[in-house]
């Protein structure tokens, strides 16, 4: 069955700081992986995605993520933590069909100490 | 140009009343998703509509839950005889075609069923 592991819940990191925000998938075919962020109240923004070719991709806000298959993993990367990161991430894996059938993570809450 | 419009953001019901979540898409959108999330989960497909179609609704509860998106107006997810374990948020997503990988999100609507 697809699926989407995101193993850290809660995360806290000092301003300034790396971050790296872990994910793997379980996907039967090359998968179509996804990081998104939601603020408190708002819906997600899609901050980056990898469908193929080279397997670092870059983001907006300075993010990154890197996309291993042998580890099956998709973790995000920042190498300076920003207050205003703080927020909920969440990973997700394109379904087959064709279209924006995504399964999600159960998300990662980031917090940032000044 | 507005981005995903959901209403209300929040809803309030009784057991055994209706509840009506809107979306209205970003502009020249024709492609509507709607995802629930469930307390500390993440988002879990619902189901994907076109104007005036259902493309795939597997993720929908066999019973109670329905979705449109007409001609004309937002598209509308209606819960008959809510329950407790309806309460959740409800996100709705649009994209110009299905082909687009981008979705771009609403900041949903918080269902609580007293």
């Amino acid at each position: 069955a697809q699926s989407v592991t995101q193993p850290d819940i809660h995360i806290t990191v000092s301003e300034g700081a790396s971050l790296e925000l872990r994910c793997n998938y379980s996907y039967g075919a090359t998968p179509y992986l996804f990081w998104y962020v939601q603020s408190p109240g708002q819906g997600l923004q899609l901050l980056l995605k990898y469908f193929s070719g080279d397997t670092l991709v870059q983001g907006i806000k300075g993010f990154e993520a890197e996309f291993k298959r042998s580890q099956s993993s998709f973790n995000l990367r920042k190498p300076s933590v920003h207050w205003s990161d703080a927020a909920e991430y969440f990973c997700a894996v394109g379904a087959s069909g064709g279209y924006n059938k995504l399964i999600f993570g159960a998300g990662t809450r980031l917090a940032v100490h000044p | 140009n507005a981005g995903v419009m959901q209403n209300p953001r929040h809803l309030v019901r009784r057991r055994g009343q209706e509840a009506r979540l809107r979306c209205s898409p970003m502009k020249g959108h024709s492609h509507v998703y709607w995802y629930r999330q469930l307390p500390e989960e993440g988002l879990k497909f619902m189901v994907y509509l076109q104007k005036e179609n259902i493309i795939d609704e597997s993720g929908m509860p066999k019973e109670r839950f329905s979705a449109e998106f007409p001609k004309e107006g937002p598209s509308i997810l209606r819960i008959q005889q809510v329950v407790r374990g309806d309460s959740a948020a409800y996100f709705c997503a649009s994209s110009p075609w299905d082909e687009d990988e981008k979705l771009f999100f609403g900041s949903g609507t918080q269902l609580s069923v007293l």
